[in-house]
């Protein structure tokens, strides 16, 4: 198995311009996480998705922030107008189902707003 | 809400040194509990895990015990090595949730 793969890697933008980012969870799993990483505030959980619905946005910082999963195997996380206190590596997390504990996440997205 | 509080960091040993990195945990219930490895530029991976009291988790060296009168889980490796220098993070997930709650990190680097 593949793992579960972002995109991009690396993203450098402009403050005000859109950006999206992109995961491929493992296949078979139903859950889906993502999560920014910040040396303030540490590993934060942003959003949810059960069977490709979103359970908890709760984290989700502002309506800046928006994510989507179309189906089982890619879901998006958009940022529109991007800030440069949106810098951060963004991770996707996914799990077998609700009652699996381990998370495998991917490699993250490092983005740089300018 | 439920929390979990870690040592900062960044701890720096030599080789074959003891390591411990201190975890403690605020939760309803009973929850599981985790520690997670991530190297440079990788995604975390989990290391070991406990599910009830008085579990040991054990993986690659690296021990850790479920305390629930002191609610804590310390990560403890007898002789560290260079390939161990990573982030290190517990993390807790409570009875019926989703949520996996991270500790801050904890950087340990390790020196020949």
């Amino acid at each position: 198995d593949a793992g579960v793969i972002q995109s991009p890697r690396h993203e450098v933008t402009e403050m005000g311009q859109e950006v999206t980012l992109r995961c491929k969870p493992i296949s078979g799993h139903n859950s889906l996480f993502w999560y920014r990483q910040t040396m303030m505030r540490g590993l934060e959980l942003l959003i949810y998705f059960n069977n490709n619905v979103p359970i908890d946005d709760s984290g989700m910082p502002e309506d800046r922030f928006s994510a989507k999963m179309p189906n089982a195997s890619f879901s998006t996380l958009k940022i529109q107008p991007s800030e440069p206190r949106d810098s951060a590596v963004y991770f996707c997390a996914s799990r077998p189902g609700v009652r699996a504990e381990k998370l495998f996440f991917g490699s993250g997205t490092q983005l740089s707003v300018l | 809400g439920d929390s979990v509080t870690q040592m900062e960091g960044p701890v720096t040993l030599s080789e074959e040194a003891f390591l411990t990195i201190n975890c403690t945990y605020t939760a309803t219930g009973y929850p599981s509990l985790f520690w997670y490895v991530q190297y440079p530029g990788e995604g975390l991976q989990l290391l070991l895990k406990a599910t009830k009291a008085d579990d040991k988790g054990s993986n690659k060296g690296f021990e850790a015990t479920y305390r629930k009168e002191t609610t804590s889980f310390h990560l403890e490796k007898g002789s560290v090595q260079v390939s161990d220098s990573a982030v290190y993070f517990c993390a807790l997930l409570n009875t019926g949730g989703f949520k996996t709650i991270f500790g801050a990190g904890t950087r340990l680097f390790v020196k020949a």
